[in-house]
């Protein structure tokens, strides 16, 4: 099985600043999905981004974007100008098209906004 | 927009106990999914289906089974609930290449 890492089980960044969140994926594949999710509290886990692993552009939503490192099986999550909305829990997750109907997922990373 | 509901957002339930857990998603998905989440441990497939009557075992199967009669609906199912089983339960379905679309959970205590 594939197996995800988030080597931050809690994260704290000042409002408007920039964050960066880890994960790192272990895989002998070379095409297959990641994903960042993000659980607010006590709410909906909801989709941040996803990148193919086959594009070698980094994926971009509005203040959110990766860091793809395909050779370092890297995938980090920045996000700019920090909202105290962006508090949640930060889930990295793993998709493989031939297992495609599993997904991995990390331990997650807490986010802490301070005012 | 997708919908994937659960039946319940609480559920306590006494040790032994049967207990269903009903997921229900409006877009045609193939695919749906039962994880527990645990602080610490993230989330933890324990079954998953990809077609209706069919299942797969996932991480932690043991102590649970799943029914999947109709696309929309899988169901968990707890035959004989434990204090180890009190944990955070998410529903979620994808088609076959997208992204999951995740229920709000159920946070089941068992007593």
């Amino acid at each position: 099985a594939q197996t995800v890492t988030q080597s931050q089980p809690e994260m704290s960044v000042q409002e408007a600043e920039t964050v960066t969140l880890s994960c790192t994926y272990d895989t002998s594949e070379s095409d297959y999905y990641l994903f960042w999710y993000k659980q607010p509290p006590s709410r909906q886990m909801i989709l941040v981004i996803r990148q193919e692993a086959y594009k070698q552009q980094n994926a971009t939503e509005n203040r959110f974007s990766v860091n793809f490192q395909k050779a370092a099986k890297s995938f980090s999550l920045k996000i700019s100008d920090s909202q105290l909305g962006d508090a949640a829990m930060y889930f990295c997750a793993y998709r493989s098209p031939l297992t495609g109907n599993q997904f991995y997922f990390g331990t997650g990373t807490s986010l802490t906004v301070i005012p | 927009d997708v919908k994937v509901t659960q039946s319940s957002r609480y559920l306590v339930k006494r040790t032994g106990e049967k207990v269903f857990l009903e997921c229900v998603q409006d877009m045609d998905h193939e695919n749906m999914f039962w994880y527990r989440q645990d602080p610490g441990l993230g989330l933890r497939l324990i079954y998953f289906s990809y077609d209706v009557k069919m299942k797969e075992k996932g991480d932690i199967p043991e102590g649970y089974s799943v029914s999947r009669e109709k696309k929309e609906r899988f169901s968990l199912i707890l035959e004989s609930a434990s204090t180890n089983q009190t944990s955070m339960y998410l529903c979620a379905s994808s088609p076959p290449r997208g992204k999951q679309y995740f229920g709000p959970g159920t946070r089941l205590t068992v007593t």
